[in-house]
Parts: C-alpha cells; sequence; structure tokens
C-alpha cells in the first residue's frame, strides 16, 4: 500500500531550540495535514496545505507543501514544553476515484529537563 | 472543537466476546472513520462510511464491522474479541473529506 515516511521517529530538544521534521513519500498528494496528539487524547489539526509550494503558518509552527507535492515539513520554533507530544502528518491522494489520507507514523517530541 | 464523542472511553473484555464501541457526532458531518492506534503502527484505518448505510473497509477491517444507522452515530462492532484488537480506538469525522476530527479514543483491553 502507500507510505510515508516521516521522520525522525523522536526528537529530544532543549527548550528553546527549534525543531524540523518531515514527510516523505514515493507518491504524489493533493493536500499535507499536521495533526499533534497528546497523551490520552485523540490528534488535533494543526495546519493543512492544500497546494505545492504552500507555506502556512500557525503561531510557532510553520509548515511547507513541497514543491514536487511529494513532501511536507514541520517547523516549531523556540519549543517550550507543552510543545511535547507526537507529530503526524497525513497526505491525501485520489486514487480509483476515492480519496485517500495516508498517516505517516509520527514524531515523538521531548523536551530535556 | 468538533463534536464528536466516543463511548465507553474504557473497556476491559475477554477473548471470545462481543464488543460495540460507539461514535457519536453533533456536526451533521457526513464522513465518519475509525481507526486503531498502536504503538510502531501510527494511525490504521479499520472502516469508513460515507453517509447513513453507506460503508467501506479500510486497510485493517478484518474482525470488525460497522454500521451507520443515523448520520450522528457510527458504530464498531467487534464479534468475537482477541487479544490482538486490544488498542486504541479513535473516530474521527470529516465534512469535505479532507481535514479530519477525531475524538478523545476508547481504550480497548482483551484479556
Amino acid at each position: 500500500g502507500q507510505q510515508l515516511n516521516q521522520s525522525p521517529q523522536s526528537m529530544f530538544i532543549q527548550e528553546g531550540e527549534d525543531v524540523s521534521m518531515n514527510c516523505t513519500s514515493s507518491s504524489i498528494f493533493n493536500t499535507w495535514l499536521w495533526y499533534k496528539q497528546e497523551p490520552g487524547e485523540g490528534p488535533v489539526l494543526l495546519i493543512a496545505l492544500y497546494k505545492a509550494g504552500e507555506l502556512t503558518s500557525n503561531g510557532r509552527l510553520t509548515a511547507q507543501f513541497g514543491i514536487t507535492r511529494k513532501d511536507s515539513f514541520l517547523n516549531i520554533s523556540a519549543s517550550i514544553p507543552s510543545d511535547v507530544g507526537i507529530y503526524f502528518c497525513a497526505g491525501q491522494l485520489l486514487r480509483d476515484s476515492n480519496y485517500q489520507l495516508i498517516w505517516g507514523a509520527g514524531t515523538k517530541l521531548i523536551i530535556k529537563p | 472543537d468538533a463534536g464528536i464523542t466516543q463511548s465507553p472511553r474504557h473497556k476491559v473484555t475477554e477473548t471470545g466476546t462481543p464488543v460495540t464501541l460507539r461514535c457519536h457526532q453533533t456536526e451533521n458531518h457526513r464522513y465518519m472513520y475509525w481507526y486503531r492506534q498502536d504503538p510502531g503502527h501510527g494511525l490504521r484505518l479499520i472502516h469508513y462510511s460515507y453517509g447513513v448505510k453507506d460503508t467501506d473497509k479500510g486497510e485493517v477491517s478484518d474482525g470488525y464491522s460497522v454500521s451507520r444507522s443515523k448520520t450522528e452515530d457510527f458504530l464498531l462492532t467487534l464479534e468475537s474479541a482477541t487479544s490482538s484488537q486490544t488498542s486504541v480506538y479513535f473516530c474521527a469525522i470529516s465534512g469535505a473529506r479532507v481535514e479530519q476530527f477525531f475524538g478523545p479514543g476508547t481504550r480497548l483491553t482483551v484479556l
């Protein structure tokens, strides 16, 4: 089936550092979504991207839809403790007249004490 | 926040027993989804619905069935629960087939 490669799998960072994560695939996507999940809760939508090259911000978060439409990037600037959680990318593609949402395995963000 | 509730939030059951999980939405969204989440696998789609009585299989549908008799309710049934179905189950809804909004999850343990 379709696959999304999300990296890194986990990150240990110091408070105040910038964070970067990405998702790549061999498939072309129509839409990219970025979610955050905190322990014991469902994923929450952070940013949605709809066209190649699009750059969208949500506070300290910035995401980009790759120009090839096969990848997307999420950056978090000046990380704070509440950024801890698991970040998921999801890409939507049209296949056999049906839209499919393909999920990355997640990037776990951990703040060093 | 999207109005999505899941019940029960936690359940412990024994192998071989039937289990039904409920997802209820107040957003009148057309599409509803059931996912399971396991360490190392991320979110995997079990079944989805594109309207009342209209459902289809996802990538991990074996051992699960669904029903949608009303727009607001989507039920997931494990006919005979197995230990491999121990997982966290999430319901999601979508009105535009793009952004999906998730419920709080149900933690199911099959002993």
